[in-house]
């Protein structure tokens, strides 16, 4: 069964430390995975997409076939970074997402 | 063009009463998505459609959930006899087409915040 899984409900950082959100799937195939982010229970927004192998606001994820992972990174992490972050897996035309994992960014 | 929108952006139900929750796709988007987001919770799929058409509802409940998208109009989401466990924010996405080539495969809508007293 498709699946993503997000171990962590919360992450709690001080401001310039890295940041490593984490994120397994399960699924039998070539997978097309996503970051969004949820800032203040406002819409969700793309952050980026494995496919395109972009750094967006200074995150970076990377696809992991053997580890079946796909985590999102930041070297350097800033307040504004404090959202909750989701990860999802585009299977049978819908987007499956994981339980989030909420983004604290302490000064 | 203006996004998925989706109305009302807040509603209060007592217990036992109907919610009609409202989405109107992007121009140009077929296909609509409803997500429930439950407090503390992931995203949760509950029903995919296209136009008069539902694609999966493996998602939804099987009582008092239904959901509609018709050739005119926007999508519906309906909740017969609301109870508490039902308070949550319900998310409703549109899509160009299925499996589209594009960066972003849902837009998202701001969502409806529904709380049953």
């Amino acid at each position: 069964a498709q699946r993503v899984t997000q171990p962590e409900k919360l992450l709690s950082v001080f401001k310039g430390a890295p940041v490593e959100l984490k994120c397994n799937y399960s699924y039998s195939g070539s997978p097309e995975l996503f970051w969004y982010v949820q800032y203040s229970r406002q819409r969700l927004q793309l952050l980026l997409r494995h496919i395109s192998r972009e750094s967006i606001k200074g995150f970076t994820a990377d696809l992991n076939k053997g580890e079946t992972s796909f985590h999102l990174k930041k070297p350097f992490a800033q307040e504004e970074d404090s959202a909750m972050y989701y990860c999802a897996l585009y299977s049978s035309y819908k987007l499956i997402f994981g339980s989030g994992t909420r983004l604290l960014v302490r000064p | 063009n203006a996004g998925v929108m989706q109305n009302p952006r807040h509603l209060v139900r007592r217990r036992g009463q109907e919610a009609r929750l409202r989405c109107s796709p992007m121009k140009g988007h077929s296909h609509v998505y409803w997500y429930r987001q439950l407090p503390e919770e992931g995203l949760k799929f509950m029903v995919y459609l296209q136009k008069e058409n539902i694609i999966d509802e493996s998602g939804m409940p099987k009582e008092r959930f239904s959901a509609e998208f018709p050739k005119e109009g926007p999508s519906i989401l309906r909740i017969q006899q609301v109870v508490r466990g039902d308070s949550a924010a319900y998310f409703c996405a549109s899509s160009q087409r299925q499996g589209a080539a594009t960066n972003e495969k849902l837009f998202f809508g701001s969502g409806t915040q529904l709380s049953v007293l």
